[in-house]
C-alpha cells in the first residue's frame, strides 16, 4: 500500500524566499506529525494534527513557521521569509489513531530544504 | 538540554560482531520506541516498549527498557551489513504531549 509521501524530495531556495512543503498522510490515519531533523541533530517536533482537534503548534520555532491540513489529509508546511538556520530535512509523519505515546508513527521520506 | 542521551555517537563494527547501544535519561517515559533510518529514507519504527523490565526481541535485535523507565537499550547480535542505519531513541510521556527523540547513533557495520 502507499505510504507517506512528501514533496519536493530537495529544495533549494534563497534566504528571504517563502517555501512550501507538502505532506500526503496514509489513507485513513487521522493524526499527522511535521519534525525537522538537523545536521547532527534528533527530530525536532513541530507540529501535530490530530482529527479536527486544535493542533498543536507547541513545536514551531518561529512565527515564520505555519502548517495547515486540509480536509483532514494532506498538509502543507509553510516557512515564511527563509533563514539559512531553516536548512534542514523536513520529515511528515502519520498515525491511525493520535496516542503519541504508543502508535505506530509512519514516515515520509522527508524534504531536504537548503537556504543559501 | 537533551531529555535522551544516545551512545555512542557512532559506531564502526565488523560483519558478525555483537554491539549495544544504549538510550539515557533522568526523566520517566511512559513508552520508549526505538526506530532505524537509512540514508534519504524516514525513520522506521522498530519496537515499542512500555513496561519497566520489559525485554522485546526482533530477530537478531533485543530490546529493553529499565526498570525505572529512563532508559533502555538496543543489542544486536551477529551484526550484518543491512545492520547499518541510524538508531534513533524515542520517549513517550503522559498527556499525549510530543515524542522526544535522542540525536542516534550511527551504525556503521564492515563486511
Amino acid at each position: 500500500g502507499a505510504g507517506v509521501s512528501q514533496s519536493p524530495s530537495n529544495k533549494v531556495t534563497e534566504k528571504g524566499k517563502d517555501v512550501e512543503l507538502r505532506c500526503d498522510p496514509i489513507s485513513g490515519h487521522t493524526a499527522l506529525y511535521w519534525y525537522r531533523q538537523s545536521l547532527g541533530q534528533g527530530l525536532e517536533f513541530l507540529i501535530y494534527f490530530q482529527g479536527n482537534s486544535a493542533p498543536d503548534k507547541s513545536g514551531l520555532p518561529s512565527d515564520r513557521f505555519s502548517a495547515e491540513r486540509t480536509g483532514g489529509s494532506v498538509s502543507t508546511l509553510t516557512i515564511q521569509r527563509t533563514q539559512q538556520e531553516d536548512s534542514a530535512v523536513y520529515l511528515c509523519a502519520s498515525s491511525l489513531a493520535g496516542d503519541r505515546v504508543i502508535d505506530t508513527q509512519y514516515f515520509g521520506p522527508g524534504t531536504r530544504l537548503t537556504v543559501l | 538540554t537533551q531529555l535522551l542521551e544516545q551512545s555512542p555517537q557512532f559506531l564502526s563494527i565488523q560483519e558478525g560482531e555483537n554491539l549495544t547501544v544504549y538510550c539515557n535519561s533522568s526523566s520517566v517515559f511512559s513508552s520508549l520506541q526505538w526506530y532505524r533510518q537509512e540514508p534519504g529514507e524516514g525513520p522506521v519504527l522498530l519496537v515499542t516498549v512500555v513496561t519497566g523490565g520489559e525485554v522485546k526481541k526482533l530477530k537478531r535485535l533485543t530490546f529493553q527498557f529499565g526498570d525505572a523507565r529512563k532508559d533502555s537499550s538496543l543489542h544486536i547480535t551477529a551484526a550484518q551489513t543491512g545492520d547499518t542505519g541510524l538508531y534513533l531513541c524515542a520517549g513517550g510521556r503522559p498527556g499525549n504531549t510530543p515524542l522526544v527523540f535522542g540525536k542516534g547513533t550511527r551504525l556503521s557495520v564492515i563486511a
